[in-house]
């Protein structure tokens, strides 16, 4: 069964801290993955997208990173700040149909307090 | 910042009643697609659009249905609301990769 699982479910760290968000992904056949961030209340928005080859990929103070033999995936964020609390969810594209089908995992929220 | 748009924002309605949720997008995206999404629950694709004239049901089943009959429109019905429809609704577009946008969503409560 093709599933995306997310740790933590939540997290809560101060500003200017670092913390790293971890997804791990059973779907196959794997095209890519996002991280997106959704704020409360809002529609998700792409962060990262990681591709098959694809190790590592920075966006300002997020960096993502890949294994795509282990099938795990992280989400860095760098000297957090209190605009950075959010929803963030690892999803996953498969190639298996011609949607090009996207499996979504329940999310992070991360809080920042300052 | 995506152009895709939904209206209402939040709508709070009695059981029983018709209720049509509006997604717009000014992209010229072909694709696009409404998600039900529960507080910290995954989204659940419900119904999505290749382009106009066509629609299919997605994985999770819904009493809802939709109309595709301008690219940049895709409204999404509810004949009549129960309290299980009690969620937030999501509406996303895509172009020539598979990179969604999505709008604001609409919280629906039904009392």
């Amino acid at each position: 069964k093709n599933q995306v699982e997310q740790s933590p479910q939540s997290l809560i760290i101060l500003e200017g801290k670092n913390c790293t968000l971890q997804c791990n992904y059973t779907v196959s056949p794997f095209s890519n993955l996002r991280w997106y961030k959704q704020d409360t209340g809002r529609g998700p928005v792409s962060l990262t997208i990681m591709t098959f080859s694809e190790n590592t990929k920075s966006n300002g103070r997020y960096t993502a990173t890949l294994d795509a033999d282990t099938k795990q995936s992280s989400l860095h964020i760098t000297a957090s700040q209190l605009s950075d609390s959010a929803s963030y969810i690892c999803v996953v594209s498969d190639r298996g149909s011609t949607l090009g089908r996207l499996y979504f995992g329940r999310g992070t929220q991360l809080t920042v307090w300052p | 910042e995506a152009d895709i748009y939904q209206t209402p924002r939040y709508l709070v309605i009695g059981t029983g009643k018709k209720i049509t949720l509006e997604c717009s997008q000014t992209m010229g995206h072909d694709k696009m697609y409404w998600y039900q999404q529960d507080p910290g629950m995954e989204l659940h694709l419900i119904h999505y659009s290749y382009g106009v004239n066509s629609t299919e049901k997605g994985d999770l089943s819904s009493e809802s249905t939709v109309s595709r009959i301008r690219t940049e429109h895709f409204p999404l019905t509810l004949e009549s609301a129960r309290p299980s429809h009690t969620s937030q609704y999501l509406c996303a577009s895509s172009g020539t990769t598979d990179t969604q946008y999505f709008g604001p969503g609409t919280r629906l409560t039904v009392l």
